[in-house]
């Protein structure tokens, strides 16, 4: 069964700083993948998604994700943070069939000034 | 503005009670969600729907149920079947498949 795992329950980084956040998955084919951004008492909103071509995709608000098969690995950069920033993130990966798309846990970011 | 309106956005729910999730979008999506959100846990599908009149169960459909007579609404009812209610209620949409899902701004059930 399909799996994805964020190592990171929350992280701290300073405002201009960079950021790499962690994400692992379980597939056997080529997956489709995702990462997700929500705010506190909001719905989620999708920075970017992979499904196949170049490893490098780039998202909305400055991400970016690389997918990387051989470490079944798809994390998130942005080379520099804003306070605006601050918020929970997601990955996922997308169901064969579709329809059922599996979440991590999540990883918390929090900006400091 | 096209997107999913859920509510209420707050709702207390008494022991034994079945009470409705209204989920309503206009994006024109055949393909609607219900998730539970719990602390630590992420997202887990609760029902899912590809059409109208049709909809199957996720991994944690017990005490829940939904229906899918218009293709705007997606409702749940969580019954009193459902031990453990308290938790924050997703509701999303896509045109199917592995399309991207576009999110409502979720409901918060607490337990009276």
């Amino acid at each position: 069964a399909q799996s994805v795992t964020q190592p990171d329950i929350h992280i701290t980084v300073s405002e201009g700083a960079s950021l790499e956040l962690r994400c692992n998955y379980s597939y056997g084919a080529t997956p489709y993948l995702f990462w997700y951004v929500q705010s506190p008492g909001q719905g989620l909103q999708l920075l970017l998604k992979y499904f196949s071509g170049d490893t490098l995709v780039q998202g909305i608000k400055g991400f970016e994700a690389e997918f990387k098969r051989s470490q079944s690995s798809f994390n998130l950069r942005k080379p520099s943070v804003h306070w605006s920033d601050a918020a929970e993130y997601f990955c996922a990966v997308g169901d064969t069939g579709g329809f059922k798309t599996i979440f991590g846990a999540g990883t918390r970011l929090f900006v400091k000034a | 503005d096209g997107g999913i309106t859920q509510s209420p956005k707050y709702l207390f729910r008494k022991e034994g009670q079945n009470v409705t999730l209204s989920c309503e979008q206009n994006l024109n999506h055949d393909a609607m969600y219900w998730y539970r959100q719990d602390p630590g846990q992420g997202l887990r599908l609760i029902y899912y729907s590809q059409i109208v009149n049709d909809f199957q169960k996720g991994d944690i459909a017990e005490g829940y149920s939904v229906s899918r007579e218009k293709k705007e609404s997606f409702p749940l009812t969580v019954t009193s079947a459902q031990k453990n209610p308290t938790a924050f209620y997703l509701c999303a949409s896509n045109a199917g498949g592995n399309e991207k899902l576009f999110f409502g701004s979720g409901t918060q059930l607490s337990v009276l």
